[in-house]
C-alpha cells in the first residue's frame, strides 16, 4: 500500500491567491514525522515545512501552512499569496519512527504553475 | 558549505558498464540514503544506511549495491548498467532517530545509460 498519496498530478493558481496541495498518509506507527519538499525546474530538494505527529498546533512557515487532519490522516500543504517563484514540483514524504528505520517514504508529487 | 556533495552531476554511461555514485557528507550524520527520481514515481528509496558498514535495502533495491566504509562516504553501485537505470539519483542525510530530525539533500545526480 502507498504510505503518502498526492492525487494531484498539476496544480494551477493565480499569482496572489492561496492553493492547497493535498496529502494523504497511510501509517500504523503512533510516532511519525511528515515534511513538504520543493523542487524547483533547477532540481534541488527544498524543505519547506515539518509537522509531527504529536503536534498540537498545525505547523506554519512564513507563507507556507500545513493543514494537519489526524484522524483523517490528510496533511495538506497551503500556500498563501502564491508568487510566480512558487511554480514547481511539491513532494509530501512521512518518516515513520518507530517502524520505518529512519527512512523517509515520498508522494508522486504535485506539479503546481503560478499564473501571472 | 553544502554539507553534502554528490558526484559526478551528470553522467553518460553504456549498457552493461559498471557505475558508481559517490555522496559525501561532512555533518557527521548517522543515516545516509539513495533514492531514484523517476516521473511519475516521486523519488524511490534504493539503499540506506544506518552506520559504518551497516545498509539495507529500499522498496527499489534491484541492480544496486552500496557501501559505506567510513562516516563520510556513501557509494551507489550499478554492477552493469541498464537503460531502466537512467534517472536521477539523491542522496539524503539525517541525524540520530527521532521525529524532529530533518533530511538534507544533495543537488543529484543525472544518470543516462544508453
Amino acid at each position: 500500500a502507498q504510505k503518502i498519496t498526492q492525487t494531484q498530478p498539476g496544480m494551477f493558481v493565480q499569482e496572489k491567491e492561496a492553493v492547497t496541495l493535498d496529502c494523504t498518509y497511510d501509517t500504523s506507527d503512533p510516532s511519525y514525522g511528515l515534511f513538504w519538499y520543493k523542487q524547483p525546474s533547477s532540481g534541488e530538494m527544498i524543505f519547506l515545512i515539518y509537522q509531527g505527529s504529536y503536534d498540537q498546533q498545525n505547523a506554519t512557515e512564513g507563507r507556507y501552512s500545513l493543514n494537519f487532519q489526524k484522524a483523517r490522516k490528510s496533511a495538506n500543504l497551503v500556500i498563501s499569496a502564491s508568487q510566480l517563484g512558487d511554480s514547481a514540483m511539491y513532494f509530501c514524504a512521512m518518516r515513520e519512527v518507530q517502524t520505518g528505520a529512519n527512512n523517509l517514504f515520498f508522494g508522486t508529487g504535485t506539479r503546481l504553475t503560478v499564473i501571472p | 558549505d553544502a554539507g553534502i556533495t554528490q558526484s559526478p552531476r551528470h553522467k553518460v554511461t553504456e549498457t552493461g558498464t559498471p557505475v558508481t555514485l559517490r555522496c559525501h557528507q561532512t555533518e557527521n550524520h548517522r543515516y545516509m540514503y539513495w533514492y531514484r527520481q523517476d516521473p511519475g514515481h516521486g523519488l524511490r528509496l534504493i539503499h540506506y544506511s544506518y552506520g559504518v558498514k551497516d545498509t539495507d535495502k529500499g522498496e527499489v533495491s534491484d541492480g544496486y549495491s552500496v557501501s559505506r566504509s567510513k562516516t563520510e562516504d556513501f557509494l551507489l553501485t550499478l554492477e552493469s548498467a541498464t537503460s531502466s537505470q537512467t534517472s536521477v539519483y539523491f542522496c539524503a542525510i539525517t541525524g540520530d532517530r527521532g521525529v524532529n530530525y530533518g533530511y538534507t539533500f544533495g543537488s543529484g545526480t543525472r544518470l543516462t545509460v544508453v
